[in-house]
């Protein structure tokens, strides 16, 4: 079956560093890619719309500039949060749906990165 | 914009009961509609996914509908188990855009 990996899984940094967050579809090719966050004991949050090629697409609220996302391949997204602040602590989580194949269209979703910040 | 409800929000059953979980949607223009589960701390785990041509699915213990003209779907679970305890989310896909319902925190009672 399809596969998405996110690295890390954990991260704790300090208050005004920026964190990177790594997407990959290990099996198979995503031309679109989602990344989400999660706070405690709610559902996800749609954050951006990440397109290999093309810059992204954020939901209202969401600020590009703090969370920057790159595509750079058919198999890689990656989110990075820029001036971490402990607001931004949470899970994030990406998905991504085949481009091709019989799981077109479905979702695999990655494991999920938690973000601590001090 | 599509906006996704889950009713109930909690639900707490023992040992062997058949449940039903409902999921609601606004806008029927959709890909696909999937449920997942997420156990505390964890990602998601895909359970059933429905093309938006699609009627039902069924895994096991496991059957979904989808009623794309009143905006509806529902999880049945047949003869759940403590471990169907986590929360449930539905999920809505539609062209670059994919919502979650809030989900359902379901408990199985040995």
């Amino acid at each position: 079956g399809a596969v998405v990996s996110q690295h890390p899984s954990r991260v704790i940094c300090k208050s005004g560093t920026s964190v990177k967050i790594e997407c990959r579809s290990l099996d198979f090719q995503a031309t679109t890619m989602f990344w989400y966050r999660q706070f405690p004991k709610k559902s996800l949050m749609l954050m951006a719309t990440s397109n290999e090629g093309s810059k992204a697409t954020y939901e209202q609220g969401v600020e590009k500039d703090k969370f920057l996302i790159n595509h750079a391949s058919l198999t890689l997204s990656t989110l990075t949060v820029t001036s971490a602040h402990p607001e931004d602590s949470s899970f994030y989580i990406c998905s991504a749906p085949p481009a091709t194949g019989p799981s077109y269209n479905e979702q695999f979703f990655g494991p999920g990165t938690r973000l601590t910040v001090l | 914009k599509q906006e996704v409800t889950q009713i109930p929000a909690a639900l707490s059953v023992p040992e062997g009961e058949n449940l039903v979980l409902n999921c609601s949607f606004t806008d029927s223009a959709i890909y696909n509609l999937q449920w997942f589960r997420q156990d505390p701390g964890k990602g998601l785990t895909s359970l059933l996914l429905i093309q938006s041509s699609q009627r039902e699915q069924t895994s096991g213990r496991l059957n979904a509908s989808l009623d794309k003209s009143s905006g509806r779907s529902t999880l049945y679970i047949a003869a759940s188990q403590p471990g169907d305890s986590a929360t449930y989310l539905c999920a809505v896909r539609a062209y670059n855009d994919m919502r979650f319902g809030a989900g359902t925190r379901l408990t199985v009672k040995p």
